[in-house]
């Protein structure tokens, strides 16, 4: 039963730094959705896609892009990671309804 | 103004005690509403959505007022277990967005 999986669920970059979070989820969902969370903050919407080959920007997409390849996969990509990109990242899915989360990426950028 | 707001609390309750949170939403065109459970350093869990007619799981209960543009959630015979944020959603589109309050946290007390 994985539903959505996130990986990897920690990394520590350097400033600069590029790298890609992957979101994976086996529930046959058109619309996947990759949001940060911060401190005292709630979940803002970073890029988002309606179905595999489309993506659109959300609330905070500056610093990241994202690809949709394949149904079942989101990516996330950091070209030049900053300080400010430390976060925890949620990758979710959904058929159009509520959304299910995977279980979160612990990024931090030094 | 923020799309949903919510008291962010903290609320802090006794064991047994009734406790009810409000959200209030500014789009009058939402279309679905949900309550969504977050433990500290977990992804969001779904706790259960919300109809104009009002539903109930067990000790929870869900109200929608679409007049006043607002959600609430009431939480009987509160338990140590139910210590968590919870997070008003609202989709307002057709793209599946959800767009989540900051979160009220609730802190029950033996």
């Amino acid at each position: 039963n994985a539903g959505v999986t996130q990986t990897p669920k920690f990394r520590v970059l350097k400033t600069g730094q590029s790298m890609t979070l992957l979101c994976a989820q086996d529930m046959n969902h058109e619309y996947m959705y990759w949001y940060r969370q911060d401190p005292g903050m709630g979940l803002r919407l970073i890029h988002y896609s309606v179905g595999e080959g489309t993506t659109a920007k959300g609330e905070v997409p500056d610093g990241y892009n994202v690809s949709r390849l394949k149904k079942q996969n989101f990516l996330l990509g950091l070209e030049s990671a900053a300080p400010s990109q430390t976060s925890v990242y949620f990758c979710a899915s959904s058929s159009g309804g509520f959304q299910h989360f995977g279980d979160g990426t612990r990024l931090s950028i030094l | 103004r923020k799309e949903v707001e919510q008291d962010p609390g903290p609320f802090n309750v006794p064991e047994g005690a009734t406790v009810a949170f409000n959200c209030t939403y500014s789009n009058s065109a939402s279309q679905s509403f949900f309550w969504y459970r977050q433990d500290c350093r977990k992804e969001p869990k779904l706790l259960m959505s919300v109809y104009s007619s009002g539903n109930e799981d067990g000790r929870f209960t869900a109200q929608l007022n679409r007049a006043s543009q607002y959600i609430s959630l009431l939480i009987r015979d509160s338990k140590l277990s139910d210590s968590a944020t919870y997070l008003c959603v609202v989709n307002t589109g057709n793209t599946g967005k959800l767009i989540f309050g900051q979160g009220t946290t609730l802190q029950v007390k033996p």
